[in-house]
């Protein structure tokens, strides 16, 4: 049972282009989040979804950042227009429930890095 | 809305010595509390979780929290580290809806 996939591993572009990031949840898993790690700072939530659905978006920046979760296919957050402050790991994890009692388990996260 | 201060940014500690990580939450409603730990360049991985019953939980690798809710608090122990435990370590929240992760407190085991 292969975990949560993330991919690319690593990601470079230049400020201005598009950056897409995709997430393959564990088999069986129907929820969803992405974080967002700063070098030197904790894990910011970013969005939770589940198939179809964005069930809560507060964490993502109303600009350029934009997530889903088809009903077929991995989950990808597109960030447009990419600034340099937008350089950081992206986690996705997934969980087969709701997030209150069931674990999240997380990929290993893409490294942005915008030039 | 729930969150979770991490007192200590940094540990540094020497192998075979105890630690404590220190990690208190503000809620509203119950909550449901965890610790992570991430290592480099990896994804975060369940230490131990708290959602009911006996406040004094055990996880992976000999590490263990206590919930106390009067302190609003759920700090790790572990009675002797090892080099492999250097890592990031997180507290995080959760309420029905969402977690929300501590700044994460990094360990250092020096030998």
């Amino acid at each position: 049972n292969a975990g949560v996939m993330q991919n690319p591993r690593h990601l470079v572009r230049r400020r201005g282009q598009e950056a897409r990031l995709r997430c393959s949840p564990m088999k069986g898993h129907s929820h969803v989040y992405w974080y967002r790690q700063l070098p030197e700072e904790g894990l910011k939530f970013m969005v939770y979804l589940q198939k179809e659905n964005i069930i809560d978006e507060s964490g993502m920046p109303k600009e350029r950042f934009s997530a889903e979760f088809p009903k077929e296919g991995p989950s990808i957050l597109r960030i447009q227009q990419v600034v340099r402050g937008d350089s950081a790991a992206y986690f996705c994890a997934s969980s087969e429930g709701g997030v209150a009692v069931n674990e999240q388990f997380f990929g290993p996260g893409t490294r942005l890095t915008v030039l | 809305a729930q969150s979770v201060t991490q007192l200590d940014s940094q540990v540094p500690v020497f192998e075979e010595a105890p630690v404590e990580l220190r990690c208190n939450y503000s809620s509203s409603v119950s909550v449901y509390l965890f610790w992570y730990v991430q290592y480099p360049n990896q994804g975060l991985q369940l230490l131990l979780k708290y959602l009911s019953g006996s406040t004094l939980v055990k996880g992976i690798n000999g590490f263990e929290a206590e919930f106390n809710k009067s302190q609003t608090s759920f700090h790790l122990r572990k009675p002797s580290v090892h080099i492999s435990d250097t890592a990031e370590y997180f507290c995080a929240v959760s309420d029905r809806n969402d977690m929300r992760f501590g700044a994460g407190t990094r360990l250092t085991v020096k030998p």
